[in-house]
């Protein structure tokens, strides 16, 4: 995949667990943020997303915190899933439909 | 409805020719963009399309073009390829490209320049 040789954090969870993917973006002026899951050979797929005026926002087993003061968002998913194994970016919106990537972590899911 | 879809999904190219790819958003999706995804730099904005005009750019050279047509279709072309041209190029549509931001994602060309 894209990713291969890229040194990615990484996040190992046992399945059932919870996992928290952390992301720190870099420009206070950007008004929305979305989370994105890539796994082998796919493009992106769209997670979750949410607008600076909010602090937190709910999805099936997602959950994505915004915390503005320290420009950090993070993503939780709850009862993780082997099929959750992938690599997950955020991403911010600082310019119209301009997308700014973060680096992305690799979640792997153990049995 | 059909998901993005990008064409060719494989590419292999000689260093100092020219590639256009191609890419049809999600119907009724006027804004395209596109992006290039390497293992060094990650996933890097290259330019937005709406309504057929050039709204965004991001810091490319000036060998990375692209355009729109009146269907919403895109492509984008690199001249004078480099072997750094190497990567995932991503295609990406959002319904409105105005106050909506969500972006929907085909699997991407693979470029491998030799």
């Amino acid at each position: 995949g894209e990713n291969v040789g890229l040194h990615l954090p990484t996040l190992s969870v046992q399945e059932g667990d919870n996992s928290i993917i952390n992301c720190a973006y870099s420009n206070s002026a950007s008004d929305y943020f979305i989370w994105y899951k890539q796994e082998s050979g796919k493009g992106p797929q769209f997670i979750i997303d949410i607008r600076s005026n909010m602090d937190k926002r709910q999805g099936q087993r997602v959950t994505v915190l915004l915390n503005k003061t320290v420009k950090h968002l993070s993503l939780q998913i709850a009862a993780t899933q082997p099929g959750d194994s992938a690599v997950y970016f955020c991403a911010e919106n600082n310019a119209g439909n301009m997308l700014t990537f973060g680096g992305g972590t690799r979640l792997m899911v153990k049995p | 409805k059909a998901g993005v879809t990008q064409t060719p999904r494989y590419l292999i190219k000689t260093r100092g020719q020219q590639v256009t790819l191609s890419c049809s958003p999600i119907s009724g999706h006027r804004s395209v963009s596109w992006y290039q995804q390497t293992p060094g730099q990650g996933l890097q904005f290259l330019f937005e399309y709406f309504s057929e005009t050039q709204r965004n750019k991001g810091n490319f050279p000036g060998r990375f073009s692209g355009r729109q047509f009146s269907n919403s279709r895109s492509e984008m072309n690199v001249s004078t390829l480099e072997l750094g041209d190497s990567a995932l190029y991503l295609c990406a549509s959002s319904p409105l490209g105005g106050s909506s931001y969500e972006q929907y994602f085909g699997p991407g060309t693979r470029l491998t320049v030799t």
